[in-house]
C-alpha cells in the first residue's frame, strides 16, 4: 500500500483565501484522524471520523475549519477565510480502529501571509 | 482530560549511548503510543503498549500502568537515531481512544 496520501504537501496562500487540504486513508482504515502541528502547541488533534462519520470535532478551532469524509477513501478539511495563525502543518491518520496504531501522512506545510 | 509530560525535552548524546526517555500522564488509559518525528518532517508510530514491554530492534519500551508512566529506551545509539520523541495517550479514561493528547516531544541528537 502506499500509505496515507495527503496533499498538496506545500500551501502558501493570503490571509482571507480558502485552503483545502486532502488526503487519502490507507485503504481498509476505518478510523481518519486530522492533526494540526505547530512550534508552540505540538501536536494537536482537529477532528476525527470513524467509518466517514464525524466522532469527535472538539479540536477544531471555529466555524472556519471545517471537515468532510465524502466516502471512505478521501477527505478534507477546509478553513475558510485563513488566516496567518493557521500557519502550521497539517497531517492526516489513519487506523484500524480507535486504539489502534496510527499511520501518518507526509503532512501539508501551510504557510498564510 | 489528560496531561501529558516528557522529559527531558532536549537530549544530545555520544553514538554508543543508552538513551531513556520518559513519558507521564494523569489519567488511567488502556495503551500509551510512542511516535518518531524524523528530521524532515514525517511521523512514524513506533509502539503502542497497554503493559509491560515491547522491542523493535534497539528500541524497547516499557509502561507502568499504576505509576502512569512509560520509557522509551534506544540501546546502542546512532546518529540516525537522530529525531523528535513523542508520547501520547488518549485525552480520557475510558470512551473512545482515538482521541490522542501529544507530549511537547523530545529532541534527541546523537553526535558520532
Amino acid at each position: 500500500d502506499a500509505g496515507v496520501i495527503q496533499s498538496p504537501r506545500h500551501e502558501v496562500t493570503e490571509m482571507g483565501q480558502e485552503v483545502t487540504l486532502r488526503c487519502k486513508p490507507i485503504s481498509g482504515h476505518d478510523y481518519l484522524f486530522w492533526y494540526r502541528q505547530t512550534m508552540m502547541r505540538g501536536l494537536e488533534l482537529l477532528i476525527y471520523f470513524n467509518n466517514n462519520v464525524p466522532i469527535d470535532d472538539s479540536g477544531m478551532p471555529e466555524d472556519r475549519f471545517s471537515a468532510k469524509m465524502p466516502n471512505a477513501s478521501f477527505s478534507t478539511l477546509k478553513i475558510q477565510p485563513s488566516e496567518p495563525r493557521d500557519s502550521a502543518v497539517y497531517f492526516c491518520a489513519s487506523s484500524t480502529g480507535g486504539g489502534e496504531t496510527q499511520y501518518f501522512g507526509p503532512g501539508t506545510r501551510l504557510l498564510v501571509l | 482530560k489528560n496531561e501529558v509530560e516528557q522529559s527531558p525535552q532536549n537530549l544530545t548524546a555520544q553514538e554508543g549511548e543508552f538513551i531513556t526517555i520518559n513519558c507521564s500522564y494523569s489519567v488511567g488509559i488502556s495503551a500509551l503510543h510512542w511516535l518518531q518525528q524524523h528530521p524532515g518532517g514525517g511521523i512514524v508510530s513506533l509502539f503502542m503498549l497497554s503493559s509491560g514491554k515491547k522491542k523493535h530492534g534497539r528500541l524497547i519500551a516499557t509502561i507502568n500502568i499504576q505509576e502512569k508512566h512509560s520509557s522509551l529506551h534506544i540501546t546502542a545509539s546512532h546518529p540516525r537515531d537522530s529525531a523528535v520523541y513523542i508520547c501520547a495517550a488518549p485525552a480520557q479514561y475510558g470512551g473512545s481512544q482515538g482521541n490522542l493528547i501529544f507530549g511537547k516531544g523530545t529532541k534527541l541528537s546523537v553526535k558520532p
